[in-house]
């Protein structure tokens, strides 16, 4: 099984500003990476898939990147509504498909 | 429009069953591999099991012999019967959607359903 890693498990940043988010697989992974965003009560949200590529409706201000054993999520310009826990997920070597433990994601 | 509503779960105690339901529209549930994912209270995710379009089965180790995922293709309703419950399997219950494209992608999920397992 293929364990993923986030960090930091709690990102404070300011609104309008830049948040990065790190996401570490076991073994290689490919671009087989999916993120998440749950806001709180809610079911997660599909962001981003194939490590880089936007889901339908997600703003540009969400980008992704990395591959193999190291990606990112870099969200520009924080808006209220983004201040959520976000997830990465690997699809490369599945089921089971496995989730990191997750990234909060506060209000300086 | 997708939707997924999931039903069934409740407070229930060690050793016992339940099963939770997941009613799709908008989509067929037998044409998408459809999975569960649950979330234990303040914790983060974790895949519980899948079924493929051609039907296969999968399960997470830590629910392997206990729960069942099943469908019924003319209700398009997905199951997740859970038996010999435990504590440790009080969570938040996702009915969740896999992309066609990109198969190992959830792109839906529903709102979930609370098992709550405790005497």
């Amino acid at each position: 099984e293929i364990v993923m890693t986030q960090s930091p498990a709690t990102l404070s940043v300011s609104p309008g500003e830049r948040a990065t988010l790190s996401c570490r697989a076991s073994q290689s992974v490919s671009s087989n990476l999916a993120w998440y965003q749950q806001q709180p009560g809610q079911a997660p949200r599909l962001l981003i898939y194939g490590a880089s590529t936007r889901a339908t409706g997600i703003p540009a201000r969400f980008s992704g990147s990395g591959s193999g054993t190291e990606f990112t999520l870099t969200i520009s310009s924080l808006q209220s509504e983004d201040f959520a826990v976000y997830y990465c997920q690997q699809y490369n070597n599945w089921p089971p498909i496995t989730f990191g433990q997750g990234t909060r994601l506060e209000i300086k | 429009e997708v939707q997924l509503v999931e039903t069934g779960g409740g407070l229930i105690q060690p050793g016992g069953s339940l099963r939770l339901s997941c009613a799709a529209s908008g989509f067929t549930v037998s044409s998408n591999y459809m999975t569960w994912v649950r979330q234990a209270p303040g914790k983060g995710l974790e895949w519980v099991s899948i079924i493929y379009s051609g039907g296969s089965t999968y399960y997470a180790d830590s629910v392997k012999g206990r729960f069942t995922i099943s469908r019924d293709n003319s209700k398009n309703t997905l199951y997740l019967q859970l038996n010999s419950l435990r504590a440790d399997d009080t969570a938040m219950y996702y009915c969740a959607r896999h992309s066609s494209g990109w198969y190992g992608v959830i792109d839906y999920w529903g709102q979930g359903t609370l098992v709550t397992v405790s005497s």
